[in-house]
């Protein structure tokens, strides 16, 4: 599977937009990018997932290069429960679309 | 979004004791279910897909015969942790794949195992 690269950490204010990062300069073109987000002492939470558009629904918006070499996941206005572990992750098309996690953003919110 | 529930959520046992834990889709039906483990403070890893009505397919590394799976419907997965030892004490995670295309199907995580081994 494709490598992806995220920030080890980033740090946003309440209410206002944040973007996260991540190059997964090894695409192909068949690969899918996931984005997962934990809070401590829980389960993934599916966030939101594209091919070559951009994409939006209620949680973000998931914005992805022209080359597909990276994308950002953009979340309009951080809220304090949005501070979780966020993971860009590759899965190949047509397989079973194992998802296989990196170590992730982690993401702190300041009130 | 759909929903994946794990029992228990947290268990405790003496070392060499075996321990299943269920993972369940409870709005749709999941010809594929994962599982993964995580320690602390490192990301979550892959052990096995598990695929209803036949064998799990495990990762490299991960022993078939110490860690049972078995998804004996579309909605019910099952991790059965063999004489079990302080070393495997962790998160374990399901997690399950609607059906439909690429496009559209997507995996949904379970809350998560506890497992303390004594």
């Amino acid at each position: 599977d494709a490598k992806t690269t995220q920030p080890n950490s980033m740090e946003s204010n309440e209410e206002e937009p944040v973007h996260l990062p991540c190059n997964h300069s090894t695409i192909s073109g068949t690969d899918y990018i996931h984005w997962y987000r934990q809070l401590p002492s829980q389960g993934p939470e599916y966030v939101i997932h594209g091919l070559t558009s951009n994409v939006n629904n209620r949680m973000a918006s998931l914005a992805i290069a022209e080359d597909r070499k990276s994308s950002t996941l953009i979340l309009h206005r951080a809220t304090l429960r949005d501070a979780a572990v966020y993971y860009c992750i590759l899965s190949l098309r047509g397989s079973q679309g194992n998802l296989i996690f990196g170590k992730g953003t982690k993401l702190s919110v300041k009130p | 979004g759909a929903v994946v529930s794990q029992h228990p959520s947290r268990v405790i046992c003496k070392s060499g004791t075996s321990v299943k834990i269920e993972c369940r889709s409870l709005d749709f039906q999941a010809t594929t279910m994962f599982w993964y483990r995580q320690f602390p403070k490192q990301s979550l890893m892959l052990m096995a897909t598990s695929n209803e009505g036949s064998k799990a397919t495990y990762e490299q590394g991960v022993e078939k015969d110490k860690f049972l799976i078995n998804h004996a419907s579309l909605t019910l997965s099952t991790l059965t942790v063999t004489s079990a030892h302080p070393e495997d004490s962790s998160f374990y995670i399901c997690s399950a794949r609607t059906s439909g295309g690429p496009l559209t199907r997507t995996q949904y995580f379970g809350p998560g195992t506890r497992l303390l081994v004594l």
